[in-house]
């Protein structure tokens, strides 16, 4: 079956560490892969794309990587601040699906100062 | 800007009760979709749509209804509300266009007694 996982535990660092979180999927053919964020009581916010033939993305201190091979996709935020605290959502597009994005359960991540 | 536009933001309903949740964008965007989300269960697409007049199934479409009949709007009918349906629900919108990324509105809280 088709499954989408993110970093299923809440992941705490420390104010200036680098954060990474994981996204692995299976039985699906992305063409692009999103990442977004969620603050409590709000939607989710848009943050990068990475298209399938793209290795990897930076935008200001955040990091995507794309792995077809493996099926997965690594994100990264640099020098880690407390107001990057907030649930971080992968999500895919897939092919033929008539625009439908599918995401993931999300992951916690919690910057201490 | 307003972008994605969903009221009511929080309501409580009886079991048996059905209702209406109102998604409206002003950004001319074909896609709109509806999710509902909750703890541990990520984003789970229950109906979406590519134009005005077109709706689809997605992972959740049970005990719901949706209609697209003009661009703008995408409302979400429960026809007899279950406690099941306790949740977080949000509207999402988007380009055509290659890529693009989803405009979620802010959700609407909803609990079924």
């Amino acid at each position: 079956s088709q499954k989408i996982e993110q970093n299923s535990e809440a992941l705490n660092i420390q104010e200036g560490k680098t954060a990474t979180l994981t996204c692995n999927y299976t039985n699906y053919s992305p063409a692009y892969l999103q990442w977004y964020r969620q603050d409590p009581g709000r939607g989710p916010v848009f943050l990068l794309l990475i298209r399938e033939n793209e290795k990897e993305k930076r935008k200001e201190r955040l990091k995507v990587t794309f792995d077809t091979t493996l099926k997965q996709s690594l994100f990264h935020i640099t020098a880690s601040q407390p107001a990057d605290s907030a649930t971080y959502l992968c999500a895919l597009d897939v092919y033929n699906q008539g625009g439908k994005l599918i995401f993931g359960q999300g992951t916690e991540l919690s910057v201490k100062p | 800007n307003a972008g994605v536009t969903q009221t009511p933001k929080f309501q409580v309903l009886k079991t048996g009760q059905s209702m209406t949740l109102q998604c409206a964008q002003d950004m001319n965007h074909e896609y709109m979709s509806w999710y509902r989300q909750d703890p541990g269960m990520g984003l789970r697409l229950i109906h979406y749509s590519v134009g005005a007049g077109i709706t689809d199934q997605g992972e959740v479409p049970n005990g719901y209804n949706v209609s697209r009949s003009t661009t703008e709007d995408f409302p979400l009918r429960l026809l007899s509300a279950a406690p099941s349906q306790t949740s977080v629900y949000f509207c999402a919108s988007r380009s055509t266009g290659a890529n693009q990324p989803q405009h979620f509105g802010d959700g609407t809280r909803l609990s079924i007694l």
